[in-house]
């Protein structure tokens, strides 16, 4: 079982740039989120989808925006890229929005903005 | 606000010997608890997860915590350390919905021979 698939797995980009991160999961999960992670910041949340067709703000939206056309699909666009967004991404899955259950991690995309 | 302290930025231990990393939390009610394991290059893989019951939660791997109310603590404990538990170690505490977990800031565990 694949699970969580993010994409790419790296990348260098200019800044004023726009890039769209893909995360794509195979467990029919309802809910999704972006999270970023910093040194000595830990992970913090971008955005999240509690199911198909809805998508809220985290901790740290802005600069970011999100899309759930679809259950498996959870894609997230820096529409102009800015350094302070050179990060490690993470996608995330769980099962029940409502509860807190446990999440699955994707394998990170690491964001280099020059 | 909820929130999460690890105190431990780094910790080192001798392959062997026993392990304890530290968690302090902030929370109104009983909160859900977890622990998550990164290693190099790696997602979050969940390690444990208290929601209610035995304070007591057994994980994989060989590792467990204990939940204290009373000290708003859930230490990870583990009685002899592999090697290939050198990672990062995230304690996170939430209710309400997962979008409102909180991550703490991360423990790097560096096992040496």
């Amino acid at each position: 079982t694949a699970g969580i698939t993010q994409a790419p797995t790296s990348q260098i980009l200019a800044a004023g740039r726009s890039m769209t991160l893909r995360c794509t999961q195979d467990m029919r999960h309802n809910a999704m989120y972006w999270y970023r992670q910093d040194l000595g910041l830990g992970l913090r949340l971008i955005h999240y989808s509690n199911t198909a067709g809805t998508t809220g703000k985290g901790e740290v939206p802005d600069g970011y925006s999100v899309s759930r056309a679809n259950t498996d699909d959870f894609p997230l666009t820096l529409a102009s890229a800015v350094p302070s967004q050179t990060s490690v991404y993470f996608c995330a899955s769980s099962d029940s929005p409502g509860e807190v259950t446990e999440a699955f991690f994707g394998q990170g995309t690491r964001l280099t903005v020059v | 606000a909820q929130s999460v302290t690890q105190p431990d930025i780094h910790i080192t231990v001798s392959e062997g010997a026993s392990l304890e990393l530290r968690c302090n939390y902030s929370y109104g009610a009983t909160p859900y608890l977890f622990w998550y394991v990164q290693s190099p290059g790696q997602g979050l893989q969940l390690l444990l997860k208290y929601f209610s019951g035995d304070t007591l939660v057994q994980g994989i791997k060989g590792f467990e915590a204990e939940f204290k109310r009373s000290q708003s603590s859930f230490n990870l404990r583990k009685p002899s350390v592999h090697w290939s538990d050198a990672a990062e170690y995230f304690c996170a505490v939430g209710a309400e919905g997962y979008q409102k977990v909180t991550f703490g800031i991360g423990t790097k565990l560096q096992v040496i021979p």
